[in-house]
């Protein structure tokens, strides 16, 4: 079954520093998609960046960059130069070319420290 | 408006009531998802809808919780005789057919069972 994991419950970080969540994902399928949303405590899923199976280059977004290790299945999400509003429960999520269906790991909370 | 939206945004059941929960996708996206958010988790799948057709629905946990679209636009999530253990945030988002589209979430439904 597919699976995404996410090891981290919670990371802190200094404002302006750099900061890696951690995602894993098991599955045998060759064609997906690999997302990673935000959660602020507002409540509201905000779509931040996504990597396909078959992208030759990691994705990146303004400050998210993806570092995907297709070999190690790990798709880990890059925020350079952290900002108070980056403090936020942080998902992976990964989409299956024929299930269509989204899993979503457990979630890591960010902190960003004045 | 363009986003997803979601209705009630709060709502507070007796246990045993029936609740229905509604959800306006974005304009001509095919794929729509219903997800069910405890607090501090993760979201979980309950169903996903390509038009008007329910094709996966292998995440409702109890046969009291029934979804619709029977026009390919407009959702319902009903939840027959409410207990508490069905307290969540209740998450509906849709999506272009395609694997390499994100989803777009709507607000959430927060229900609280009493």
């Amino acid at each position: 079954a597919q699976k995404i994991t996410q090891t981290q419950p919670g990371m802190f970080v200094q404002e302006k520093e750099a900061v890696t969540l951690d995602c894993t994902y098991d599955t045998s399928d060759p064609s997906y998609g690999l997302f990673w949303y935000k959660q602020p405590s507002s409540g509201e899923m905000i779509f931040l960046i996504y990597q396909g199976s078959y992208d030759q280059q990691n994705a990146t977004e303004g400050r998210y960059s993806l570092n995907f290790q297709k070999a190690r299945k790990s798709a880990n999400l890059v925020i350079s130069a952290s900002q108070l509003g980056d403090s936020a429960m942080y998902f992976c999520a990964m989409r299956w070319a024929y299930g269509q269906n989204f899993v979503f790991g457990p979630g890591t909370r960010l902190s960003v420290l004045p | 408006g363009a986003g997803v939206s979601q209705s009630p945004r709060y709502k507070v059941a007796k246990r045993g009531q029936d609740v229905a929960l509604r959800c306006d996708p974005i304009s001509g996206h095919v794929s729509l998802f219903w997800y069910q958010q405890a607090l501090g988790q993760g979201p979980e799948f309950l169903t996903y809808f390509q038009n008007e057709a329910q094709l996966d629905k292998s995440g409702l946990p109890s046969d009291r919780f029934f979804a619709e679209r029977p026009e390919g636009s407009v959702s319902t999530l009903k939840i027959q005789r409410t207990q508490q253990e069905d307290s969540a945030v209740y998450l509906c988002a849709s999506s272009l057919e395609v694997v390499r589209y994100e989803q777009y979430f709507g607000p959430g439904t927060r229900l609280t069972v009493t």
